[in-house]
């Protein structure tokens, strides 16, 4: 079955600081790799995804994540946070006519 | 295009009702999906429609069932309520299917007393 793991629960960090958020997963086929973006009181909407070709794919208001196959791993980075992206990240995994998501990670940005 | 739109946005429901819950799909969209979100434990998979056929389903109770009509329209169910599904429901459309990227609704919140 597949599944999400995502490492940290809660992250704060202060105004341009970088920014990464660990995701892993696991599961035996061809997948379909997002991070989705919970901001307070909004949908859920999406922030890149991969699909194949180059690892490193970027995304909106400059977030970017690589997928390294070997370790199973598509981890989001940012070179500097903004108070504006306070919101909760989801990784997620498309595999067999569905997709499974991550815990979550709440991320505090700090003026 | 109009997004995702989901009734009702709030419930308030007693232990062992039942509550049906209506998710309309981007125009054009065949796959729909339904997640329940709780504090900590994300989103969690609940099934997945296409042309009104389930093709997926995650690891919940029988007690939670769904369907899907001909204008891709879908609903779900959930009978004999307990307190533990308090959640918000959250329903995702996509044009291909439901690995692909979705587009989500703003949710139904569930409140079972």
């Amino acid at each position: 079955a597949q599944s999400v793991s995502q490492h940290n629960h809660h992250v704060i960090l202060s105004e341009a600081a970088s920014l990464e958020l660990g995701c892993n997963y696991s599961y035996g086929g061809t997948v379909n790799l997002f991070w989705y973006v919970q901001y307070p009181g909004q949908h859920l909407q999406l922030l890149l995804k991969y699909f194949s070709g180059d690892p490193l794919v970027k995304g909106i208001k400059g977030f970017e994540a690589e997928f390294i196959k070997s370790k199973f791993s598509f981890n989001l980075r940012k070179p500097s946070v903004q108070w504006s992206d306070t919101a909760e990240y989801f990784c997620a995994v498309g595999g067999n006519n569905d997709m499974r998501f991550g815990a979550g990670t709440r991320l505090t940005v700090k003026p | 295009k109009a997004g995702v739109t989901q009734t009702p946005r709030y419930l308030i429901k007693t232990r062992g009702q039942q509550v049906t819950l209506s998710c309309s799909p981007i125009s054009g969209h065949r796959s729909v999906s339904w997640y329940q979100q709780t504090p900590g434990q994300g989103l969690q998979f609940l099934f997945e429609y296409f042309s009104e056929t389930q093709r997926n389903k995650g690891n919940f109770p029988g007690r939670f069932s769904g369907r899907q009509f001909s204008n891709s329209r879908s609903e779900m169910n959930v009978s004999t309520l307990e307190l533990g599904d308090s959640a918000l429901y959250l329903c995702a459309s996509s044009f291909r299917d439901g690995r692909n990227e979705q587009f989500f609704g703003p949710g139904t919140r569930l409140t079972v007393l």
